[in-house]
Order: C-alpha cells, then sequence, then structure tokens
C-alpha cells in the first residue's frame, strides 16, 4: 500500500462546476496534511494546509480531514479553467518533521 | 513574493560535469530543507533532509556521493549533482519549513530543470 494515495485521475469537470479530489493515507499518526497544485513545469504551490478533523474553507476552496477514515479530500467550488492543474496531496507523517510525502498526484481539467 | 529561492531556475549541462543548485530561504530561517526530484508525469520523490551544520539525510536509493548537500547557513542549502548523467535531467525542487508559521508551513523553492547532454 503506498502512503499516500489519491483517486485516479484525470478528473474534467465544467467550468462553473464542483470537482472532487479525494485522498487516503496509511500513517495514522499524521499530524499534517495539504493540499498543494502544481501547473506543468512548475514548483507546487500551496493551496490548503489542515491539521484537524473537520472542514476548513478558504475562497472556493474547502478541505476535509477524517483521521479515524485516514482520509483528505479538497473540494473546489465554481471551477473555473485556470484551476487546471496537477492536485498533490501531502502528508507529515508522525516520526517526520517537516518531510512530506506525496501522493501520485491528479490531473484536473476544467472545460469552458 | 517568493519565500524560497532557488538559482539556476535551469542549466544545461554535459554528461560527466557536476551542477550545483541553490536554495534560500528569503524571509525566515531554515534549521531544515528538503530536497526533491520530479521526472516528467510522475509526482515528488524526496532524495534528502538538508539539516543545517550536519550530514544530510539521505533516502533510500538515493546515492549521497553523487548527489552532495550542504547546508551551510541557516538560509542556504546547495545540491550538488556529481559527474551528472543523462537520467539525471530532472526537475529538482527544494523545501523549506518556516519555524515561525502556524502549524508546519512548507514553502517550496520555484524549481530547477537540469538537462544533462
Amino acid at each position: 500500500q503506498k502512503e499516500v494515495e489519491q483517486n485516479s485521475g484525470p478528473l474534467s469537470v465544467p467550468e462553473g462546476a464542483i470537482a472532487s479530489l479525494n485522498c487516503t493515507y496509511s500513517d495514522r499518526v499524521s499530524q499534517s496534511f495539504f493540499w498543494y497544485r502544481q501547473y506543468s513545469g512548475k514548483s507546487p504551490e500551496l493551496i490548503m494546509s489542515i491539521y484537524s478533523n473537520g472542514d476548513k474553507e478558504d475562497g472556493r476552496f474547502t478541505a476535509q480531514l477524517n483521521k479515524a477514515s485516514q482520509y483528505v479530500s479538497l473540494l473546489i467550488r465554481d471551477s473555473q479553467p485556470s484551476d487546471s492543474a496537477t492536485y498533490l496531496c501531502a502528508v507529515i507523517g508522525g516520526t517526520s518533521y517537516g518531510k512530506l510525502t506525496f501522493g501520485q498526484g491528479t490531473i484536473l481539467t476544467v472545460h469552458p | 513574493g517568493a519565500v524560497v529561492s532557488q538559482h539556476p531556475s535551469w542549466v544545461i549541462c554535459k554528461s560527466g560535469t557536476s551542477v550545483k543548485i541553490e536554495c534560500r530561504s528569503l524571509d525566515f530561517q531554515a534549521t531544515t530543507m528538503f530536497w526533491y526530484r520530479q521526472f516528467p508525469k510522475q509526482s515528488l520523490m524526496l532524495m534528502a533532509t538538508s539539516n543545517e551544520g550536519s550530514k544530510a539525510t539521505y533516502e533510500q536509493g538515493v546515492e549521497k556521493d553523487k548527489f552532495l548537500i550542504n547546508h551551510a547557513s541557516l538560509t542556504l542549502s546547495t545540491l550538488t549533482v556529481t559527474s551528472a548523467h543523462p537520467e539525471d535531467s530532472s526537475f529538482y525542487i527544494c523545501s523549506a519549513r518556516d519555524p515561525s508559521s502556524s502549524g508546519n508551513t512548507i514553502y517550496f523553492g520555484e524549481g530547477s530543470w537540469l538537462t544533462v547532454v
């Protein structure tokens, strides 16, 4: 089992729709969870961070964390073509400090 | 603006030569920086953890004698790819944790494209 696993893509949604990205992790004592957006040829850009169970909203983005299920998700409301990118789920495990483990990424395409 | 800066953004070198990539934290002091490598259409793979004032910790399968890491100050880590070969061509990215931020905010550099010909 991979340490961090994301739902297989690519994911295609129409403009204005909700895009849902999912991620599971294997280290039960993980404490910090992140979603990064990466455009082709560019470095990852932090979108959301979440540390406690529940929802965290920031503009059009909502991160959801369920530690019991070892599951973290990202919802993008009112998706825009500019949201088209690869989304990376990343986790800092219980015994590593600042050491991110990434999922394989989900390619999102928002079509007009 | 960027809080972690990498240089150069891209570099082309001949097979057998060495290339140095710099990673600087601009607004904070980073005792720990991380170096990742990303091949096309793949996710980021951690190569090593760079510790200020001590030896780097390498991930399994990463040759420490080939990928030399130096973290001489709290704001600068360097990665030197020695005796580069075409298979080392990749996107190299560094990251650093801002200790003054809440939680564990990790900032990434802009990345460095290495092409070995």
